[in-house]
């Protein structure tokens, strides 16, 4: 089973709002992953927790807030953000991010508009 | 650094025929894995298949086989029999840098759509 789950799937925000979303996998992956993904371009890699630990974060806004409480969930906690945060937002996980088992399962994502 | 090129930004096939996306790559790691996605319009990215650049064989997964040219860099995927189902975006991808960070590169993708 290569299942992971984002909730939810579409959010609509104000720019004053708090929100959080969600990704749960239970393929005992130890790397999870977020990814921000505007039409028609390929993925950005936002954030990389290994073993839960946050091992990467591309220069991400604080407006974006990652957590990871256990193995299996991925947070991402978001407030304040701007219009331009509108995008698809993708969970993945791996087995480890070491070769070759680095290969990432995504999750159906969540499509966040923020007004 | 290492770069993802897919030179197809759209592409036509009908369906049953087989089709190629092409994908080049420049790395100078000696061993590095190439991966191919498909993201239907609903959003989800669906891993098709692997390649590891020390693997004898080229990969294949049913009706995805990859195309492996070590000295080309070229890791062109093949469906065979084109279903209208495989209308979708395709991305060619491979792990950044020499160290085991998890952080992939991706291609600017190929938009296949299928013709019935």
């Amino acid at each position: 089973d290569t299942e992971v789950t984002q909730t939810p799937k579409h959010l609509v925000m104000g720019m004053t709002n708090k929100k959080s979303l969600k990704c749960e996998q239970h393929m005992g992956h130890r790397a999870m992953y977020w990814y921000k993904q505007k039409a028609k371009k390929p993925p950005e890699l936002m954030f990389v927790y290994s073993y839960e630990k946050l091992s990467i974060n591309e220069s991400v806004p604080s407006r974006f807030s990652p957590e990871c409480p256990n193995s299996s969930l991925l947070n991402l906690h978001l407030h304040a953000l701007q219009p331009e945060d509108s995008a698809l937002y993708l969970c993945a996980s791996s087995q480890d991010i070491a070769l070759p088992k680095r290969t990432q399962y995504f999750g159906p994502g969540t499509r966040l508009l923020v007004l | 650094a290492q770069k993802i090129t897919q030179t197809q930004p759209g592409m036509f096939v009908q369906e049953k025929e087989a089709v190629t996306l092409d994908c080049t790559y420049d790395t100078s790691d000696p061993s590095y894995g190439l991966f191919w996605y498909k993201q239907p319009s609903s959003g989800e990215m669906i891993f098709l298949i692997y390649q590891g650049s020390y693997d004898q064989q080229n990969a294949t997964e049913g009706r995805y086989s990859l195309n492996f040219q070590k000295a080309r860099k070229s890791a062109n995927l093949v469906i065979s029999a084109s279903q209208l189902g495989d209308s979708a975006m395709y991305f060619c991808a491979m792990p950044a840098g020499s160290g085991n960070t998890g952080k992939l590169i991706f291609g600017q993708g190929t938009t296949l759509q299928v013709k019935p």
